[in-house]
């Protein structure tokens, strides 16, 4: 079946390091892929997505390319915000079915000091 | 403005006893899901629905139960057979239309804490 690695958490970085949060696949067939952050006490939010090979997606200064060569999707910030503290999940989205099921990975944490 | 609420926000029982964990979207949604979180290992599939009155079992649902008598609700019962029900629980939707590059939207979640 269908899954996603992350890399363990947590990350601890200092205000305006470079993130990179892995992640990596395995699916049949063609998935979309995404991000989701999540904040203390609350639900997810998706982050970005990209939905073929050698899309990126990017959003407030996060970036992530979807490569089918290595089947990862690792996400990336150039400079982090304490702001930035949250879990973050990679997740795939089944693409044979009518309703769009999600696999997550295990969720990184990140700490973001000042 | 449009988006999924849950309630209640924390939620506590006894041992023994069926809950029931309300779920409610005005985003005109087909897809509705439940996803159970526990620390460290992300989100899991508990049940999902793809139209009016008609639900299939995710990766996790023994132990729980659905309806979907109306396309905005989706409330999810944790009956006394499931054995470890102290979880956060996330309600989500999606539209169909589209296919699986749709994202999936989340409600703020359900604490439930058995005692």
């Amino acid at each position: 079946g269908d899954s996603v690695t992350q890399m363990e958490g947590p990350v601890t970085l200092s205000e305006e390091a470079f993130l990179t949060i892995n992640c990596t696949y395995t699916a049949t067939g063609y998935p979309s892929l995404f991000w989701y952050v999540q904040y203390p006490g609350e639900g997810l939010q998706l982050l970005l997505k990209a939905t073929k090979a050698d899309d990126k997606g990017s959003n407030k200064g996060f970036e992530a390319t979807y490569r089918k060569e290595t089947t990862s999707f690792h996400l990336e910030k150039g400079s982090v915000q304490v702001s930035d503290s949250a879990v973050y999940f990679c997740a795939l989205s089944d693409q044979t079915g009518t309703a769009s099921k999600l696999t997550f990975g295990t969720g990184t944490r990140l700490q973001v000091t000042l | 403005d449009g988006g999924i609420t849950q309630s209640p926000k924390y939620l506590f029982r006894k041992e023994g006893q069926n809950v029931t964990l309300s779920c409610e979207q005005n985003l005109n949604h087909d897809a509705m899901y439940w996803y159970r979180q526990d620390p460290g290992q992300g989100l899991r599939l508990i049940y999902y629905s793809q139209i009016v009155n008609d639900f299939q079992k995710g990766d996790i649902a023994e132990g729980y139960s659905v309806s979907r008598e109306k396309k905005e609700s989706f409330p999810l019962t944790v009956t006394s057979a499931q054995k470890n029900p102290t979880a956060f629980y996330l309600c989500a939707s999606t539209r169909l239309a589209g296919g699986p590059g749709n994202e999936q939207f989340f409600g703020p979640g359900t604490r439930l804490t058995v005692l």
